[in-house]
């Protein structure tokens, strides 16, 4: 069975400048879930959809940050304008959403912001 | 609102010698209980799970956790620790199946030859 599939793995930007994140779940996997995961923390969550539609997205910054599931299976995550704070790893996890089950994780994508 | 706590950032040990992590939760209703492990540069990897069947959980590589209600902890432990277990450790709590899970900290486990 596939993983979830992250791209890419890294990326520098400078600040104001303008990056997005693309994400595959596994196949079949309802829910998505986008973690920011600063260094040296625990991850935290960004936006959680549910197929196409968005479950919880009350820590996202909206000013700046974006994410859309328009089919509900690849996700994007867009940060415009950047800042250098959001230098982290930006994590990926689906899980399949019906009952208590595991999230998986992709190998995230480390941005860093100069 | 649920939250988790790691005690120690920063746990070392001996190769051969028992591995001790500390997790306690806070849940305003009963918790799921999860241990992930993060090895450099990739993503996190599920050890274990307590979904309220038995509270002594066993998990892969060895490791298990016990669910202890009344201290409302989940400390994951192995009782002889590898090289290869070297890597970040991450307690998570979620309160239903659909639920983000919430993490802590995380504690950075160092093996020592």
């Amino acid at each position: 069975e596939a993983g979830v599939a992250q791209s890419p793995r890294y990326k520098i930007i400078e600040k104001r400048q303008s990056v997005a994140f693309w994400c595959n779940p596994i196949s079949g996997h309802a829910t998505l879930y986008w973690y920011q995961q600063i260094l040296g923390q625990g991850p935290k969550l960004l936006i959680q959809f549910q197929n196409n539609g968005v479950v919880d997205d009350s820590q996202l910054p909206k000013d700046r940050f974006s994410a859309e599931r328009l089919k509900g299976v690849d996700s994007t995550l867009k940060i415009q304008p950047a800042k250098l704070e959001d230098s982290a790893v930006y994590l990926c996890a689906s899980s399949l959403g019906d009952r208590i089950t595991e999230a998986f994780f992709g190998q995230g994508t480390r941005l860093t912001v100069v | 609102a649920q939250s988790v706590t790691q005690l120690g950032s920063h746990v070392s040990v001996s190769e051969g010698a028992l591995v001790l992590l500390r997790c306690n939760y806070s849940s305003s209703v009963p918790p799921y209980l999860f241990w992930y492990v993060q090895y450099p540069n990739q993503g996190l990897q599920l050890l274990l799970k307590y979904t309220s069947a038995a509270t002594l959980v066993k998990g892969i590589n060895g490791f298990e956790a016990e669910f202890k209600k009344s201290e409302t902890s989940f400390h994951l432990t192995k009782p002889s620790a590898h090289m290869s277990d070297a890597a970040e450790y991450f307690c998570a709590v979620s309160t239903s199946g659909n639920t983000p899970l919430v993490f802590g900290k995380g504690t950075r486990l160092s093996v020592i030859a």
